[in-house]
């Protein structure tokens, strides 16, 4: 499967940060989704999943935020991110998340990412 | 749930690297490992403690028991130079958890 993200590059303090991944080689509703991000020169933070039925989960940190869907007639997974501060500055990847014997285990496959910077 | 890596690992071409992830009882956990070039996005290159991924060498292998998780390159090579990190499924709290990374640095 190929992942691809898109959306954009620069979004103003206290606005929403809106990103899309478009999926491909692969079918949409049969798997588990999630969004990573990584802050320059820092550490991976997983940000939450969407299942193949739509429930989703998310970090609580950013809980009251965000929000993650799909889009399956378009083969698209979306992340909406509320009142972004500077803090939110990060390349955002769109990520497989492998489901298997009956858990959620590893993230299998990354788009090359989208780098998304909060400023005025 | 907390993951812990060492910021930094440095070794000699040829050396072995070894990367550690410590974790209360991690051993009792599925521990993932990705690697990540300089301006690339990570790549899976462990998973389930010790199985490599399909056309990752030899060279890299995995063990996890009691508290510590470890990443092991043998015959360490310059495009080895990157940063890994460990991963595990929280369970509890239903929450993907990174360590906070690795850079391997052959001198």
């Amino acid at each position: 499967v190929q992942l691809q993200e898109s959306g954009p590059g620069l979004v103003r303090p206290s606005e929403t940060l809106s990103l899309t991944c478009t999926v491909s080689g692969g079918s949409i509703s049969s798997s588990y989704w999630s969004w990573i991000r990584q802050p320059p020169g820092k550490g991976l933070e997983w940000i939450g999943y969407i299942s193949d039925s739509g429930s989703t989960k998310y970090i609580p940190s950013l809980q009251s935020r965000v929000t993650i869907s799909l889009d399956t007639s378009m083969q698209q997974l979306s992340l909406n991110l509320r009142s972004v501060t500077a803090a939110d500055t990060a390349v955002y990847y769109c990520v497989t998340l492998s489901y298997e014997f009956g858990e959620l285990t590893y993230f299998e496959s990354w788009g090359q990412g989208a780098l998304v910077t909060v400023s005025s | 749930y907390v993951l812990t890596q060492p910021p930094s690992v440095s070794v000699a071409p040829g050396e072995t690297a070894r990367i550690t992830c410590g974790g209360n009882n991690i051993g009792g956990r599925s521990v993932h490992w990705y690697q990540q070039r300089p301006g690339q996005a990570p790549m899976l290159v462990i998973w389930y403690d010790s199985d490599r991924r399909s056309g990752i060498p030899e060279r890299f292998s995995g063990s996890n028991s009691g508290n510590t998780a470890t990443l092991t390159i043998s015959s360490v090579e310059a495009g080895d130079e990157a940063d890994y990190y460990c991963q595990v499924w929280d369970l509890d709290s239903d929450q993907g958890v990174f360590g906070g990374g690795t850079k391997v640095t052959v001198l």
